[in-house]
């Protein structure tokens, strides 16, 4: 089945450690993107890319770096630099030519816990 | 910068019965699409639909349908025979029709549905 793969679905992270975060595509979309979810929020834009090697910052990229190597894979790192990292990730992808290069389609997400 | 404003935080729809939700938005923009997404318990996004703003055809997915008012910066969604299924969160989101930064979605608060059997 073609989809978005995230993981894990939980993660517990301790204060000061690096976590990263999965994500994984087989739609053949040559962007990906990573959201942010708070409770009572919408959500808010880490990164995106939009070909292999190349990311860049979206509304809140402070604290979390990214990595493009593979057209399938956009995986997240969130660093002890972040200082409020509990909440629920989100990964998107998209098309960027042809037909519905409007349209994001989500992974199944990922909770990240500070303890 | 774009903004989505939907401000009705809950709302409840008695099943097989109609509901609208709504959503503004405020753009300098003259081309752009407009989305409804759907979050279930499990958290997964779901698409329930999209309008180009260029359109004026207000867009239909089976029984949800949009009132599009370009002027007005509104984008509401109706659900007609409403199932215990569509309880949910609904998020209404923008998207310039330009690319690079702009391909981002802006999101709104969003919105809980509740159904009452």
């Amino acid at each position: 089945d073609g989809g978005i793969t995230q993981s894990p679905k939980y993660l517990f992270r301790k204060e000061g450690q690096n976590v990263t975060l999965s994500c994984e595509q087989n739609l053949n979309h040559d962007a990906m993107y990573w959201y942010r979810q708070d409770p009572g929020q919408g959500l808010r834009l880490i990164y995106y890319s939009q070909i292999v090697n190349d990311f860049q910052k979206g509304d809140i990229a402070e604290g979390y770096s990214v990595s493009r190597e593979k057209k399938e894979s956009f995986p997240l790192t969130v660093t002890s630099a972040q200082k409020n990292p509990t909440a629920f990730y989100l990964c998107a992808s998209s098309r960027a030519g042809g037909e519905r290069t409007d349209t994001q389609y989500f992974g199944p997400g990922t909770r990240l816990t500070v303890l | 910068a774009q903004t989505v404003t939907q401000s009705q935080p809950e709302m409840s729809v008695q099943e097989a019965e109609t509901v609208t939700l709504s959503c503004t938005y405020d753009t300098s923009e003259s081309d752009y699409y407009l989305f409804w997404y759907k979050q279930p318990p499990s958290r997964q996004m779901i698409l329930v639909i999209r309008q180009e703003a260029y359109k004026q055809q207000n867009a239909t997915e089976n029984r949800f349908s949009v009132n599009f008012q370009k002027a007005a910066k509104s984008f509401s969604l109706k659900i007609s025979d409403s199932q215990l299924g569509d309880a949910a969160m609904y998020f209404c989101a923008y998207r310039s029709h330009y690319t690079g930064a702009n391909s981002k979605l802006t999101f709104g608060k969003g919105i809980t549905l509740s159904v009452r059997p």
